[in-house]
């Protein structure tokens, strides 16, 4: 069954408010990776979390991973438009299996 | 770079017809994916290749799916005969054996009337 669960599985904001989504593992991860896949289109690579306690940034986008390497998020500040999208968390378990996440949607209004 | 190559990009079969994809991955990318995304879901790994071996395919419907990559680059999955609840894109990805990032094709869209 589904280990690694995402919340909330919609957002809908203001262009300009910040946007959170939270990644949670029923079990330890030794990585755990981002995607953004926009409406229509397919699955890209944002970024990995490897180390406990991690942060990493890319312009607006703040990436954490927990102490126990159980869970993570993935904060935007000041969303804009070209946010829109499916954003999902991809976990790694010690047996190399990836277990994806379902996903949250964000809408931006502009 | 070339990104990965999947073809058609759009299919329309009946239930119990018969469908076949094919994928490109990059150059030089040992590991290569199938995905089965449904609408609204996340990815779905129904197969995993390394070269030309299956390292996972414990998700792979294997009564109706099968995948092969025979000589370690392209990759076909076909279904056989296909199930209303086959509709879904498919997802062919790959990556390097060194790093973790997992390159997408465009994907196939497939509907199963």
């Amino acid at each position: 069954g589904q280990q690694v669960m995402q919340i909330p599985q919609y957002q809908h904001v203001q262009e300009g408010e910040d946007f959170t989504t939270y990644c949670n593992s029923s079990t330890t991860l030794s990585n755990i990776q981002w995607y953004k896949q926009r409406p229509g289109g397919h699955p890209v690579f944002l970024i990995q979390l490897v180390k406990s306690g991690e942060v990493k940034k890319q312009k607006r986008l703040t990436f954490q991973f927990g102490e126990a390497k159980k869970n993570s998020s993935l904060h935007i500040t000041a969303t804009q438009t070209t946010d829109v999208g499916t954003y999902f968390c991809a976990g790694r378990r010690n047996n190399r299996k990836l277990i994806w996440g379902l996903g949250t949607s964000l809408a931006v209004n502009p | 770079e070339a990104g990965v190559a999947q073809s058609p990009r759009y299919k329309i079969i009946e239930k119990r017809q018969s469908v076949a994809f094919w994928c490109n991955p990059i150059s030089g990318h040992a590991t290569l994916y199938w995905y089965q995304q449904i609408l609204g879901q996340g990815p779905k790994l129904l197969i995993q290749f390394q070269n030309n071996g299956v390292v996972d395919d414990s998700q792979l419907p294997k009564d109706r799916f099968s995948a092969e990559r025979l000589k370690g680059v392209d990759s076909t999955l076909k279904i056989q005969p296909a199930k209303l609840e086959d509709s879904a894109v498919y997802l062919c990805a790959s990556r390097t054996t060194r790093r973790e990032t997992q390159y997408f094709g465009p994907g196939t869209r497939l509907l199963v009337l």
